[in-house]
Order: structure tokens, then C-alpha cells, then sequence
């Protein structure tokens, strides 16, 4: 699983509803991301955090929160959902020369 | 403004034979960059990774190169083989893997 762990794995919200997405790796790195895939889309970065503590924005931030209030876990808040953001979500650690993914959350907002 | 772009959304090969796959980038602040596979239903997988001080980095079949006046890599296989059929996505970024910018990814398809 390389050494990350997102939950849920699938989930379905009403909009307006919210949720929160945790990641956890086992792996004591410093950086942790998430990211958004959608058709045609590639993958894009929503959050990122450079160590505990920390949170900065990434290239698609509107509509989510984030906090690193330990460095192994990262979680992604959604206060009320919409429909564009019915997207699968992946978590992503790294140190160095590679970046290791979770398995995604495929999260639909009717 | 799509920093890194893979141009062609589907590849097929017939099974032994080459594999090429392109990515292009805008951004010359760009100093690292990856590739990266992925299967239906999971997460991406590292594949291989080249530093802008090379041109060429290669790992069993797989091998990256890198123009940097073009701001162009491609990554090939040789041979193809039906498990390599997955979705591939360039990424690249400044100073190793951090924040990687993504590519829209190419779905390849290796034929018997």
C-alpha cells in the first residue's frame, strides 16, 4: 500500500454535506499532498503540508480544508459539497526522490 | 494553464514492440520530473525518474530522456508487454518530488 492508508475508499454525499478524508503513512515523511483526479484531467493538487503542523495551498484549493496535526496524518475536510467535487481523491507522501500514493477515495456529491 | 502536457490521451502496441510515450513541459524552473503508471481502481505507481542534469536514465525496459531545449520526455518500452496496458502520467516538479505537476496521462494499450 506504500505504506499509505486513505479511508474511506468510496463514499456518496448529499450536497451541502461534509465529510472528512484521512490519510495516514507509516513511512515518517515530511511532505504530504492531496490531489483530485478527474477525466482529462490529469491530477491535480489540492493541499500540501511540508511537515506537521504545517498546511499551504495548492493549485486547486477552493471548496477544502486540510490540517497536519500529526505528522504521519493528513486530513482533507469538505464543509459543504458540491457537485464539482465529485472527483476520486488521492493522498501522496514524499521524501526525496519519489512520491508514494494511496489506493484513492472515489467520492460522488448528488 | 496546463504546465505539463501529454498530448496523446491513447496509445496502442502490438505486444514486443516499442512503447513511446511524450510529455511536454512550460515551466524551465522544472528540474525533476517522473512517470508515473496506474491501474484501474488504484493508486499511481512510481515507474522511473530523471534529474535535469541528465538526458537519459533507464531501468530494466523502461527508459526516460529528457530534451531540455524542448522541453520534451518521452518514456519507452522495450519490449511491450501486456501487463504494461495502464494509464501513464508524466510529472515533474522543482527540487525532487515535491508537489509534482501532473500531465493528463496517456492510457496505453499493448495488443497479443
Amino acid at each position: 500500500n506504500a505504506g499509505v492508508t486513505q479511508t474511506p475508499k468510496f463514499r456518496v454525499l448529499k450536497t451541502g454535506q461534509s465529510m472528512t478524508l484521512l490519510c495516514a503513512q507509516d513511512m515518517n515523511h515530511e511532505y504530504m499532498y492531496w490531489y483530485r483526479q478527474d477525466p482529462g484531467m490529469g491530477l491535480r493538487l489540492i493541499h500540501y503540508s511540508v511537515g506537521e503542523g504545517t498546511t499551504a495551498k495548492g493549485e486547486v484549493p477552493d471548496g477544502y480544508n486540510v490540517s497536519r496535526l500529526k505528522k504521519q496524518n493528513f486530513l482533507l475536510g469538505l464543509e459543504s459539497a458540491a457537485p464539482s467535487q465529485t472527483s476520486v481523491y488521492f493522498c501522496a507522501h514524499s521524501q526525496g526522490t519519489e512520491a508514494f500514493f494511496g489506493q484513492g477515495t472515489r467520492l460522488t456529491v448528488v | 494553464d496546463q504546465q505539463v502536457k501529454q498530448n496523446s490521451p491513447s496509445l496502442s502496441v502490438q505486444e514486443g514492440r516499442i512503447s513511446i510515450l511524450n510529455c511536454d513541459y512550460t515551466n524551465s524552473m522544472f528540474d525533476y520530473f517522473l512517470w508515473y503508471k496506474k491501474y484501474p481502481a488504484e493508486g499511481p505507481t512510481f515507474l522511473i525518474s530523471i534529474s535535469s542534469i541528465k538526458d537519459k536514465n533507464e531501468d530494466g525496459r523502461f527508459t526516460v530522456f529528457l530534451n531540455k531545449s524542448a522541453k520534451h520526455l518521452s518514456l519507452h518500452i522495450v519490449p511491450s508487454q501486456p501487463g504494461d496496458s495502464a494509464v501513464y502520467f508524466c510529472a515533474a516538479s522543482v527540487q525532487g518530488a515535491q508537489k509534482l505537476v501532473f500531465g493528463q496521462g496517456t492510457r496505453l494499450t499493448i495488443n497479443p
